[in-house]
């Protein structure tokens, strides 16, 4: 199985700033199967990025997806207020469809 | 309106059964693959697994923690899914989500509102 590791654990930002957030697989996984979920307290996830670096539909400019291989990137430009919340990789090439841990990203 | 919407979450001792249903609407259901995600309180997201159409035989994957107790089925003239658990455990409570992708390579994309399954004595 392809297990994801997400780095860091929490993200202390300002809005305005970016963010940088990590999911490294244990084995490589195709691009075109590696997806970034958010998810807000008391929500459910919301698709973001899916084959390492498509938008999905109505997600804003300012998210980003990059990476290949092992190593896959999500990048939030200019944090605004309602971006900060959990967000998760996941890698849906070969069962079992692993999660990332997530990332907190809160407020500084 | 395009949605899932799960239902049958309940207070169930240990050792005991539940049935989740999952309804779809506004969307070609037959078409799609179901996956099943869970998510115990406070903590991260965990793929149970999922049943996929009929033309690809209704297959199924299981993640290992419920392989053998729990079942995937699914009802595609009612738009319904259905998560059969058995021999259930404590740390199978959870918000269990219903979730849809469309096709081999796409996504996730859309996901139910959850249901909590509490397992206690």
């Amino acid at each position: 199985e392809t297990v994801l590791t997400q780095s860091p654990g929490t993200l202390s930002l300002s809005p305005g700033e970016r963010a940088t957030l990590s999911c490294r697989a244990s084995q490589s996984v195709s691009s075109t199967y590696l997806a970034w979920f958010q998810q807000k307290p008391g929500q459910a996830p919301r698709l973001l990025i899916y084959g390492a670096s498509s938008r999905a539909a109505g997600i804003p400019d300012r998210f980003s997806g990059s990476g290949s291989g092992t190593d896959f990137t999500l990048t939030i430009d200019r944090l605004e207020p309602e971006d900060f919340a959990v967000y998760y990789c996941q890698q849906y090439e070969t069962s079992p469809e692993m999660f990332g841990q997530g990332t907190k990203l809160e407020i500084k | 309106e395009v949605q899932l919407v799960e239902s049958g979450g309940d207070l169930v001792q240990p050792g005991g059964s539940l049935k989740l249903s999952c309804a779809a609407s506004g969307f070609t259901f037959s078409g799609s693959t179901i996956h099943w995600v869970r998510q115990a309180s406070g903590k991260g997201l965990e793929w149970v697994g999922r049943i996929r159409s009929k033309i690809n035989s209704y297959a199924t994957a299981y993640a290992a923690s419920v392989k053998g107790r729990f079942t995937f089925s699914r009802d595609d003239s009612e738009n319904t899914t259905y998560l059969q658990m058995n021999s259930l455990k404590t740390e199978d409570t959870a918000v269990y989500y219903c979730t849809r992708r469309q096709a081999s390579f796409r996504p996730i994309d859309l996901w139910g509102q959850g249901t909590l399954v509490t397992v206690s004595s």
